[in-house]
């Protein structure tokens, strides 16, 4: 079973639509909690970094954590078809062997079509 | 700033071979991981130097070697090329390789092995 579980989709929304992606994970261990974009043939950006359980906000992005369920969401408000690409959730835990290494979802693929 | 550089983009290799890629991080940054893409695993981690010494190092096979230079540049090497080793190749770059750091990827290498 792999740390980390995220459903690749891929999921085709409406222009406008409200987004929902979700990873959930089985090492407690876990501590800092990020999402990426990537676009195709480009590297991953880093759209959201959190902490703490709860909602943080940026935008048309919220990201939240629930570590007591081992499970965080991002979702995207007012979709744009600009938004169409890969999104990855990340983690990091802590510890002297997770030095530079983040764990990663296996990506859900969006579209959003106008 | 300049962001992470790779080079090359492309790569096409026969099965056998050995390949070498470059990274340069942003500048000040002194931590380097690099990573593997593929449709089927996701992104996994391969191993993160700092200081031209590797810290942390993922679960793949010794043919895939790499080094950081006092320049904070890396480079990986992977010997004995097989079909499997078809992926993006990405690094990433941050401060100090911290759990709580964000780490910044470059666009990647493609390689492609016949």
């Amino acid at each position: 079973q792999k740390e980390v579980e995220q459903d690749p989709g891929p999921l085709s929304v409406p222009e406008g639509a409200i987004v929902s992606l979700n990873c959930t994970y089985s090492n407690s261990a876990f501590q800092y909690f990020m999402w990426y974009r990537q676009y195709s043939r480009k590297g991953p950006e880093l759209l959201m970094y959190t902490y703490s359980s709860g909602n943080k906000e940026d935008g048309r992005f919220t990201a939240q954590v629930d570590k007591s369920s081992k499970y965080i969401s991002l979702f995207i408000r007012d979709s744009q078809p600009s938004d169409s690409a890969t999104y990855l959730c990340a983690m990091s835990a802590a510890g002297g062997t997770s030095y530079g290494k983040l764990t990663f979802g296996q990506g859900t693929i969006l579209t959003v079509h106008p | 700033k300049a962001g992470v550089t790779q080079t090359p983009r492309y790569l096409i290799k026969t099965r056998g071979q050995q390949v070498t890629l470059s990274c340069s991080p942003i500048s000040g940054h002194r931590s380097v991981s690099w990573y593997q893409q593929t449709p089927g695993q996701g992104l996994q981690f391969l191993f993160e130097y700092f200081s031209e010494t590797q810290r942390n190092k993922g679960n793949f096979p010794g043919r895939f070697s790499g080094r950081q230079f006092s320049n904070s540049r890396s480079e990986m090497n992977v010997s004995t090329l097989e079909l499997g080793d078809s992926a993006l190749y990405l690094c990433a770059s941050s401060l100090v390789g911290g759990l709580q750091e964000t780490q910044y990827f470059g666009p990647g290498t493609r390689l492609l092995v016949l």
